[in-house]
């Protein structure tokens, strides 16, 4: 079965810094599609970034980036110019298609911390 | 285009009582995919459902729970007899298609039981 691993429960950085939330996933398959999840207090899971496994580029959306490693199944969000407004919990997750079905997987998710 | 909706935002049952949880996909969207988040936990796949159809409910507890999603109307994700450990957020998700790789999420519903 699909897992992901988010090894880190806590992260924190310093406004304007930059840090980085590690994900790694187990899977067989060879096409699929990774999210780094936003929620903030108010609960609304809003997607950050997504990645292609069939592509090589890393992902970039503005101060987010990520740094995928196929062959090693890891999938690490890096913040650029940390923000107040970045705090949250962030969750990694997985889309499979397997057995005719789609659904995302979910990490257990890292609680951003950004001090002042 | 309105988002995903859900409600009640927060629902709050007695021990026993039966919960039903409504969602509306967005207009165009016929996939519909339910999760559920415990405390301190990321979130769970419980079910995935095409109009009239359920095509994969094998995160879905066996008993007390059940879902549909209509021809007509929204999604009902139904507990009977909920019990305190039925207590998390339930959130609902839609899309256009298989094609289509991202969920859109609604706000969630937080189910309280007393």
């Amino acid at each position: 079965a699909q897992t992901v691993t988010q090894s880190q429960p806590e992260m924190s950085v310093q406004e304007a810094e930059t840090v980085t939330l590690s994900c790694t996933y187990d899977t067989s398959e060879s096409d699929y599609y990774l999210f780094w999840y936003k929620q903030p207090p108010s609960r609304q899971m809003i997607l950050v970034i997504r990645q292609e496994a069939y592509k090589q580029q890393n992902a970039t959306e503005n101060r987010f980036s990520v740094n995928f490693q196929k062959a090693a199944k890891s999938f690490s969000l890096k913040i650029s110019d940390s923000q107040l407004g970045d705090a949250a919990m962030y969750f990694c997750a997985y889309r499979t298609l397997r057995g005719g079905s789609e659904k995302l997987v979910f990490g257990k998710g890292t609680k951003l911390t950004v001090n002042p | 285009n309105a988002g995903v909706m859900q409600n009640p935002r927060h629902l709050v049952r007695r021990r026993g009582q039966e919960a039903r949880l409504r969602c509306s996909p967005m207009k165009g969207h016929s996939h519909v995919y339910w999760y559920r988040q415990l405390p301190e936990e990321g979130l769970k796949f419980m079910v995935y459902l095409q109009k009239e159809n359920i095509i994969d409910e094998s995160g879905m507890p066996k008993e007390r729970f059940s879902a549909e999603f209509p021809k007509e109307g929204p999604s009902i994700l139904r507990i009977q007899q909920v019990v305190r450990g039925d207590s998390a957020a339930y959130f609902c998700a839609s899309s256009p298609g298989v094609s289509s790789y991202e969920q859109y999420f609604g706000p969630g519903t937080r189910l309280t039981v007393t």
